[in-house]
């Protein structure tokens, strides 16, 4: 699975777009970028997943760049219990896959 | 809610002891994770079952131990207990398309 790349901390306002990183120069083409999140020693929380193409579901949007080295999660509108630790995972094997997890970004959303 | 259920949600022992975790996964799944989260390591793939069959192991010692029942439920057997295997244990189950974590059971290992 190739490795991600993701800063240690952001903060975000409350109601405003939160916008995290993530790197992954070194994608094969058939590897996925999979989004997950993770309240307070809760169980992580599978968010979204995207090949090439950018993804909307009813909790965020994932935007691929077009040579597919690093993408965008939005979380369009962040409210207090949007707080957590997001991963970027990349990995292929889809269905299947055996995630590896890094140490994500911890957002904060600030009142 | 994922739908995953495990038990027990905490779980105290002393060292040199046995433990057995369950999970049980959302309904139709097929494949089960297991997951473990530590201070110092992050979240590290333990082993997976699909269908009652092992399908891959990742980071896991063998003091561990997992099994697959028909029925679905797994059970992730912890033996020799050393202070180091206190964590948050996750089991996740999966039909395909992201997995759903359950809540997890904290070990603590005196």
């Amino acid at each position: 699975d190739a490795k991600t790349t993701q800063p240690p901390s952001m903060d975000c306002a409350e109601g405003r777009a939160a916008n995290l990183p993530c790197n992954h120069s070194t994608i094969s083409g058939n590897e996925y970028v999979y989004w997950y999140r993770q309240i307070h020693s809760q169980g992580p929380q599978y968010i979204i997943h995207g090949l090439k193409n950018n993804e909307t579901n009813e909790m965020a949007s994932l935007i691929i760049t077009e040579d597919r080295k690093s993408s965008t999660l939005i979380l369009p509108h962040a409210t207090l219990r949007d707080t957590a630790v997001y991963y970027c995972i990349v990995t292929g094997n889809f269905g299947n896959e055996k995630l590896t997890f890094g140490t994500g970004t911890r957002l904060t959303i600030i009142p | 809610d994922s739908g995953v259920t495990q038990t027990p949600k905490h779980l105290i022992t002393a060292t040199g002891q046995r433990v057995t975790l369950r999970c049980s996964p959302r309904s139709g799944d097929l494949s089960v994770y297991w997951y473990q989260q530590s201070l110092d390591q992050g979240l590290q793939f333990l082993i997976q079952y699909y269908n009652g069959e092992e399908r891959a192991k990742g980071n896991i010692l063998e003091r561990f131990s997992a099994q697959q029942f028909p029925d679905l439920h797994s059970e992730l057997n912890l033996s020799s207990l050393e202070l180091g295997d206190s964590a948050l244990y996750f089991c996740a189950s999966s039909a395909g398309l992201g997995k759903n974590f359950g809540p997890g059971t904290r070990l603590t290992v005196l």
